[in-house]
């Protein structure tokens, strides 16, 4: 049984450009969640997302980030016209359910973002 | 925002029990205690959670006080592997955000 998948696992991005982030979650897994984590920090929750629905978004920038995760394929994070201040690990996590105790998530290898 | 607190480090002897604390006070109603760590800059790992009732798993044990203000991991024979930052989490509100906060940064040493 595959884990969470996440692709690119490394990214390079000029500043201005796009940066698309994919993220497999774990088979029968219908619920997602992004974080992102600064150098020497812990991460930080961005969005939730279950099929087609965003949960809880209030952990994302306000501008030129968003995500979706469609009824088909993976969730996407997206972040327009990055800055430098954009480079991170990018976390995809994933569980079960929302019922507290199988809400256990299990998370990707992560992608980094390096904004030149 | 942070629901809790940990030691920032933690050092323990290659073969020997690696205690680490974590207080929870403000823990309430049906809140479980989970436990993770992030080898050097890998996804965090799933460890261990639990409500009330000491945990066991291949990996550690998870020891909650009876009133569940605080829980102690224990890594029963720690290796240098076993070298990660460890992070006690809460969940918040009714959502499933968790806050990593700091963790405890665990030195394994031979």
């Amino acid at each position: 049984n595959a884990g969470v998948m996440q692709n690119p696992r490394h990214l390079v991005r000029r500043r201005g450009q796009e940066a698309r982030l994919r993220c497999s979650p774990m088979k029968g897994h219908s619920h997602v969640y992004w974080y992102r984590q600064l150098p020497e920090e812990g991460l930080k929750f961005m969005v939730y997302l279950q099929k087609e629905n965003i949960i809880d978004e209030s952990g994302m920038p306000k501008e030129r980030f968003s995500a979706e995760f469609p009824k088909e394929g993976p969730s996407i994070l997206r972040i327009q016209q990055v800055v430098r201040g954009d480079s991170a690990a990018y976390f995809c996590a994933s569980s079960l359910n929302r019922v507290s105790g199988q809400e256990t998530q299990y998370f990707g290898p992560g992608t980094r973002l390096l904004v030149l | 925002d942070a629901k809790t607190t940990q030691p920032t480090s933690m050092d323990c002897a290659e073969g020997r029990a690696a205690n680490l604390p974590c207080n929870h006070s403000t823990i309430s109603g049906n809140e479980y205690v989970y436990w993770y760590r992030q080898i050097h800059s890998q996804g965090p790992q799933y460890i261990i959670h639990g409500l009330k009732n000491n945990e066991t798993n291949e990996m550690a044990s998870l020891i909650i006080t009876e009133d569940r203000k605080s829980s102690t991991l224990i890594l029963p024979h720690a290796t240098l592997r076993d070298t990660a930052v460890y992070y006690c989490i809460v969940r918040e509100g009714n959502f499933n955000k968790f806050y990593f906060g700091s963790g405890t940064k665990l030195n394994v040493k031979p």
